[in-house]
């Protein structure tokens, strides 16, 4: 049974940090892994998808590795800023759900990016 | 112009109450999907209809009733409400046709409150 998981639960960084959350998935057989920012009281938002083929997408600040042997990804945020304060949420979809789309959540990590 | 939404946005309501929330989006999306959400933010699939066929359902009580009237809507149904129930639902749609990168757009969220 696949199972996501996300270190640290929360965070909290001053403006400027680069930082790295963490991801890792029990079941290397994915399709593919996305990561997901939810505002308060809000939907989700994709910022990247990685195929099971790549080894990394680059989104302006953002930088998403997949290591699939290991079940680990990582997203990099660059030179924070507290416009980035959210939660963070890493999502996979299992290799035999490529036809369903259907996604596995870890239960995200939330960001403080303070002044 | 919204893509994904959905109405209402809050709910409250008694135990043992029918109610049901819709979904629409207007992307020209093939699939559409249900996740709750719960009390701890952990997000997990329910329901998934592709063209109007449903191809997820996950153990969801029978309580738990999606309808797809056509490719933009996805209503869920859910009867004799009780206090588990409370939680935020999200309703997603996807384009597994042409995409071929299965990038979900969430709607806002209902929050659902039994009382």
């Amino acid at each position: 049974k696949q199972e996501v998981t996300q270190i640290p639960a929360a965070l909290s960084v001053p403006e400027g940090e680069n930082l790295v959350l963490n991801c890792s998935f029990t079941d290397s057989a994915i399709y593919n892994l996305q990561w997901f920012r939810q505002d308060p009281g809000k939907g989700l938002t994709s910022l990247l998808l990685i195929q099971s083929s790549q080894r990394e997408q680059t989104s302006g600040r953002l930088n998403a590795s997949l290591d699939k042997s290991s079940g680990r990804s990582t997203l990099y945020i660059a030179a924070s800023q507290p416009g980035d304060s959210a939660t963070y949420l890493c999502a996979v979809t299992p290799r035999g759900s490529s036809n369903t789309g259907k996604l596995i959540f870890g239960q995200g990590t939330t960001l403080q990016v303070k002044p | 112009d919204t893509a994904v939404s959905q109405t209402p946005k809050y709910l409250v309501t008694q135990m043992g109450n029918d109610k049901s929330i819709k979904c629409e989006q207007n992307l020209g999306h093939d699939t559409m999907y249900w996740y709750k959400q719960d009390s701890k933010k952990f997000l997990k699939i329910m329901f998934s209809y592709n063209n109007k066929e449903l191809i997820i359902n996950e153990t969801v009580p029978n309580r738990f009733s999606p309808k797809s009237p056509d490719k933009a809507h996805l209503n869920l149904h859910i009867n004799s409400l009780e206090l588990g129930d409370s939680a935020v639902y999200f309703c997603a749609s996807s384009d597994r046709r042409t995409s071929g990168t299965d990038t979900q757009y969430f709607g806002p969220g209902t929050r659902l409150t039994v009382l």
